[in-house]
């Protein structure tokens, strides 16, 4: 089946570019999104990427695709304080209509003042 | 950006007993979903519901939980006896019929089963 892995924790000065990295296993025609968790609160959709494409890029946000290592990364351009939160990559299948989403464990970015 | 709703935000039970959570979609919005994530773990699909009837359900979906559309808007997940393994976070989901949609979260619904 499906699989979605990430590191679990980051950790960046303000200022800096944060780099969180996804791997996943599905083979056919994908989205590929990321959401954010702040404390306490639900699943913010950030962005999402179909797996026809090698970049997104929205704001201080870029995701990369690498499709042959199944490898998707999101860069987050001038950190700040106020992106500390849990970050979720995960990947649905589109061949089969509106299916469901397979979610990583989540990366844990704090962001150091 | 669209909003979905989930009441209550947290709900603490006893073992055994019956909840159930709420969630209002985003009108127009026809597909729903329920997602749960215990503590430290992944987030996980339960349920997807379309055309008053499941469409898929995973593993975790078994005799002990339940959905509907009560009134034709709000959607509900029912466990009926819950046990401690259901503590978690409870996540509504919902998505419209476009085929580049999105699944917009509500903010969850803590469950705490002691």
């Amino acid at each position: 089946g499906e699989d979605v892995e990430q590191s679990l924790f980051l950790s960046v000065r303000e200022g800096d570019s944060s780099v969180i990295n996804c791997t996943y296993t599905d083979s056919s025609s994908t989205y590929l999104y990321w959401y954010k968790q702040e404390p306490g609160a639900g699943l913010q959709l950030l962005t999402y990427i179909f797996s026809n494409m090698d970049m997104k890029q929205d704001q201080r946000l870029t995701v990369l695709l690498n499709k042959k290592d199944k490898h998707l990364s999101l860069r987050i351009a001038d950190t700040q304080t106020g992106d500390s939160a849990i970050y979720f990559c995960a990947e649905r299948e589109v061949d089969s209509g509106n299916t469901p989403l397979v979610f990583g464990k989540g990366t844990r970015l704090s962001v150091i003042a | 950006e669209p909003e979905v709703t989930q009441t209550p935000s947290h709900q603490v039970t006893q073992m055994g007993q019956e909840v159930i959570l709420r969630c209002v979609p985003i009108s127009n919005h026809l597909y729903f979903y329920w997602y749960r994530q215990i503590l430290g773990q992944k987030v996980e699909f339960l349920v997807s519901f379309y055309n008053n009837e499941i469409s898929e359900k995973s593993e975790i979906f078994d005799d002990q939980f339940s959905v509907e559309r009560p009134d034709g808007s709000n959607f509900t997940l029912k466990i009926r006896s819950t046990k401690l393994e259901d503590s978690a976070m409870y996540f509504c989901a919902n998505e419209g019929t476009g085929s580049t949609d999105t699944q917009y979260f509500g903010p969850g619904t803590r469950l705490t089963v002691l």
